[in-house]
């Protein structure tokens, strides 16, 4: 059974700073692309980052470019995401999901049970 | 960018009733659409991918059609697990895009 696994959210000031983790199991997490989505409160579902299996493409949505750092260790089966300059509006669930190769179509198969960040002061 | 549209935004139903969610792309995105499924505070759950292949374990009760522009996902006897917030997602090209939801709720 795949798992994923997130970490790292927590209360931070705006302009802050934050590292996310995700931790998958049960999966060759190199056959894998992997993404992070994220649920603001009382919104639908937005995409945020896209990094490829052996992290050679590399996407961010316009609301997080220059921002957030999305990275992977296939070493440890991690996926990261670094969250710089916070603003209230990113105040979130956030979710890694991944994304099997051999599918051809991106879907996201699997996802973690989230990790809430919450910008505040 | 490629703008998704759900409708209904929300939707009332009963046990049993035979219920369809629509979701336009403001471009063709041939059949790269995916449907998932979330309760409240629980991670998002993919059922349909490919626009019609069914996610492993997904009850059949749940189907996906279309291509291009139009697609929708028909659940064909609504059962008391099925009332949650479904949304559709573009794959076809990135920045990935989701409809706004349908919520559905217990009439």
């Amino acid at each position: 059974e795949v798992q994923l696994v997130e970490s790292g959210g927590r209360l931070v000031q705006p302009g802050g700073s934050l590292r996310l983790s995700c931790v998958g199991s049960g999966l060759t997490f190199s056959d894998y692309s992997m993404n992070w989505v994220r649920l603001a409160p009382g919104k639908g579902l937005e995409w945020v980052s896209y990094i490829s299996s052996s992290s050679n493409s590399i996407y961010y949505a316009d609301s997080v470019k220059g921002r957030f750092t999305i990275s992977r260790d296939n070493a440890k089966n991690s996926l990261f995401l670094q969250m710089n300059s916070l603003r209230a509006e990113d105040t979130a669930v956030y979710y890694c999901a991944s994304s099997p190769l051999r599918r051809g179509t991106y879907e996201f198969d699997s996802w973690g049970q989230g990790t809430l960040v919450t910008v505040s002061s | 960018d490629i703008q998704m549209t759900q409708s209904p935004s929300s939707l009332s139903a009963s046990v049993g009733d035979r219920v369809t969610i629509t979701c336009r792309a403001s471009q063709s995105i041939n059949y790269y659409l995916n449907w998932y499924q979330q309760e409240p505070g629980k991670a998002p759950k993919l059922l349909i991918y490919g626009a019609s292949s069914f996610q492993t374990g997904v009850p059949l009760r749940f189907s996906g059609s279309g291509s291009g522009t139009d697609f929708t996902l028909t659940i064909s006897s609504l059962q008391p697990e099925d009332f949650a917030t479904y949304y559709c997602q573009q794959s076809y090209s990135i920045p990935y895009t989701f409809g706004q939801g349908t919520k559905l709720e217990i009439k």
